[in-house]
């Protein structure tokens, strides 16, 4: 069964390093978002992505992020400068169309910053 | 704006108990409801969904009723098993504006005993 994978499960940085977090969506899918989830607290959208652009990003998603579609498969999401307070799990999600459409989520990546 | 409220947990039953995980919801427009479990190690699976009042969704064997009146979405099983042992999240989307972001809740984790 098609699934999204996702890259590390674990990435442990220093404050102010560029992380880049890996995603492959399920391969026919077309809308692609990043989630975070801080410890104790609830999972929050951060941006969606449909053809090659961003169609919506929260007020998390601030200068320091930016995702990329390098390539046919993969999908990133880029912390410029970490802070103590972008420690959290990273989830990626895929659906093959939009709105009210199931979205297929990989199992994230726990991101430490120290 | 859109929110979703969910008990507070952890909850701990026995095998073969009844469960019920509240879940109500604030939201602008009409929102289509969704249960997603995270079972550990894995990522977010969508359980069940409403996409209108009165619907009722079920999957392997858990029930939840689009309640607009009371603007809640109860996640409910008759028996539970060992296996259910996962953290339980309560979602919507509206469709005010196009947008495809999911408003996920705080997640109850469930353990089930033998």
């Amino acid at each position: 069964e098609p699934e999204v994978t996702q890259t590390p499960s674990h990435q442990v940085t220093q404050m102010g390093q560029e992380v880049i977090l890996r995603c492959v969506p399920i391969s026919n899918h077309l809308y692609f978002y990043w989630y975070r989830q801080i410890l104790g607290q609830k999972v929050e959208f951060l941006v969606s992505f449909y053809n090659n652009e961003i169609s919506e990003k929260s007020e998390i998603f601030d200068d320091q992020f930016s995702v990329e579609r390098p390539d046919g498969s993969n999908f990133t999401l880029k912390i410029r400068s970490t802070k103590l307070e972008d420690s959290a799990m990273y989830f990626c999600a895929s659906s093959a169309q939009g709105a009210y459409n199931e979205q297929f989520f990989g199992p994230g990546t726990r991101l430490t910053v120290l | 704006g859109n929110s979703v409220t969910q008990m507070e947990g952890p909850v701990t039953l026995s095998e073969e108990a009844f469960l019920t995980i509240n879940c109500t919801y604030t939201a602008t427009g009409y929102p289509s409801l969704f249960w997603y479990v995270q079972y550990p190690g894995e990522g977010l699976q969508l359980l069940l969904k409403a996409t209108k009042a009165d619907d009722k969704g079920s999957n392997k064997g858990f029930e939840a009723t689009y309640r607009k009146e009371t603007t809640s979405f109860h996640l409910e099983k008759g028996s539970v098993q060992v296996s259910d042992s996962a953290v339980y999240f309560c979602a919507l989307i509206t469709t005010q504006g196009g947008s495809e972001k999911l408003v996920f809740g705080k997640g109850t984790k469930l353990t089930v005993n033998p």
